[in-house]
């Protein structure tokens, strides 16, 4: 299964735009790049997924690197409810499993 | 759209006794639902893949006798921790997509929390 690898945390600013990277040198052709978001003790949520263009939605925006060996979520004002474990993972056609790595804990200052 | 209902949120059990966890996607239909366990501070593990109609997929390392998934329709999926142990307390959570193949997001359950005593 592809890797993906993130920073272990990163802080941001209250109604400040947050840029959350994800590196995943060795994905293939047809591996799709999702993010999920976990709060404490709740069950992750869906953010966004994309394959080889940068997506748009209401939560967020994917930027995807050309080569695709990288991507960035993108929350255009952070908020303190958007504090939270994010996780980058890649999703192969193959095996079609959705493996999770150790995500990004953002914090967000008032 | 796309809620996954997850049954019950919290469970205490004493040693020996058999905890069933339901998984119900609500409002669409699930080809395939994963169950995921947790512990504290870590990221989620997959436990298994779980295919409406045919028998779960485990993963390596995870004993298919001890956690049994049962995905007999195609909008519920049940695991059952037998003769559980302290061992086995953790964050069991479970999630669906609403189609097939990897472009499909995934839409998880709120966790249910098993604490063994």
């Amino acid at each position: 299964d592809a890797k993906t690898t993130q920073p272990n945390s990163m802080e941001s600013n209250e109604e400040e735009p947050v840029h959350l990277p994800c590196n995943h040198s060795t994905i293939s052709g047809t591996d799709y790049i999702h993010w999920y978001r976990q709060l404490p003790s709740q069950g992750p949520e869906y953010v966004i997924h994309g394959l080889t263009s940068n997506v748009n939605n209401r939560m967020a925006s994917l930027a995807i690197a050309e080569d695709r060996k990288s991507s960035t979520l993108i929350l255009h004002r952070a908020t303190l409810r958007d504090a939270a474990v994010y996780y980058c993972i890649l999703t192969t056609s193959g095996t079609y499993k959705y493996i999770f790595g150790t995500g990004t804990r953002l914090k967000v200052l008032a | 759209g796309a809620v996954v209902s997850q049954h019950p949120s919290r469970v205490i059990c004493k040693s020996g006794t058999s905890v069933k966890i339901e998984c119900r996607s609500l409002d669409f239909q699930a080809t395939t639902m994963f169950w995921y366990r947790q512990f504290p501070k870590k990221s989620l593990m997959l436990m298994a893949t779980s295919n409406e109609g045919s028998k779960a997929t485990y993963e390596q390392g995870v004993e298919k006798d001890k956690f049994l998934i049962n995905h007999a329709s195609l909008t519920l999926s049940t695991l059952t921790v037998t003769s559980a142990h302290p061992e086995d307390s953790s964050f069991y959570i479970c999630s669906a997509t609403t189609g097939q193949g990897n472009n499909s997001p995934l839409h998880f359950g709120n966790g249910t929390r098993l604490t063994v005593t």
